[in-house]
């Protein structure tokens, strides 16, 4: 099956310092996501990206579909975005099946 | 608030307690998932619904009993779990297959 690998693992920045995390995944997909869930367990939908770069304030991702990578940006980081960073994709002709990667924990101290 | 809520927030029970979860949106998904998410390991899909209809079973012990009554409703039935069953359990809805994911605040669930 598909593998998805997210890096790094862990990431510690301060306050204001820009990030990259990065997806890799090993096959085809349909579509890949991008997820944050902060410390309390709750998962938000950051960008639904197949393909592309998309923008939502100071997060961006791009999508390079051809080579089998994600990467997820963020700028001037903040206390808020601390959590857990997950990636995630689903498979041609595999409807409601999501392969989720193990996620980069990121912490961002004031 | 996100749309999807799930009760309840914590849950501790006993390896002989029956007790259940409850998943419910009102935002007009067809699909509806409930999820296992344990420390350290990837985020794993236990059920899938659409339309009211099991479409996905990941090989789930049946300890856990799922029952999709209508297309806002979701519940996990629980009963004689293990200490290991022990984790956060998400529940979410999407538009179509896998598009417009939303996830619940999740239950906290410890096995005694």
């Amino acid at each position: 099956g598909i593998q998805v690998e997210q890096s790094p693992p862990d990431l510690i920045l301060q306050e204001g310092a820009n990030s990259t995390l990065r997806c890799n995944f090993s096959d085809s997909v349909n579509n890949l996501q991008w997820f944050h869930q902060n410390p309390w367990g709750q998962l938000i939908n950051l960008f639904y990206i197949p393909s592309g770069t998309k923008q939502n304030g100071r997060l961006s991702a791009t999508t390079v579909a051809t080579e089998r990578y994600s990467l997820l940006y963020i700028s001037s980081s903040q206390t808020t975005d601390s959590g857990v960073y997950f990636c995630a994709v689903d498979r041609l002709n595999s409807n409601y099946q999501l392969i989720w990667g193990a996620g980069t924990k990121l912490i961002i101290k004031p | 608030e996100t749309g999807v809520t799930q009760t309840p927030r914590h849950l501790v029970m006993g390896m002989t307690n029956k007790k259940s979860l409850k998943c419910e949106q009102h935002l007009g998904h067809n699909a509806m998932y409930w999820y296992k998410q344990s420390a350290k390991k990837p985020l794993e899909l236990m059920f899938v619904y659409s339309l009211e209809e099991r479409v996905e079973n990941n090989s789930v012990p049946s300890r856990f009993s799922p029952e999709c009554p209508n297309s806002s409703h979701l519940f996990l039935h629980l009963h004689t779990l293990q200490p290991e069953d022990s984790a956060l359990y998400l529940c979410a809805s999407s538009q179509f297959s896998n598009y417009g994911y939303t996830f619940g605040s999740g239950t906290r669930l410890t096995v005694v």
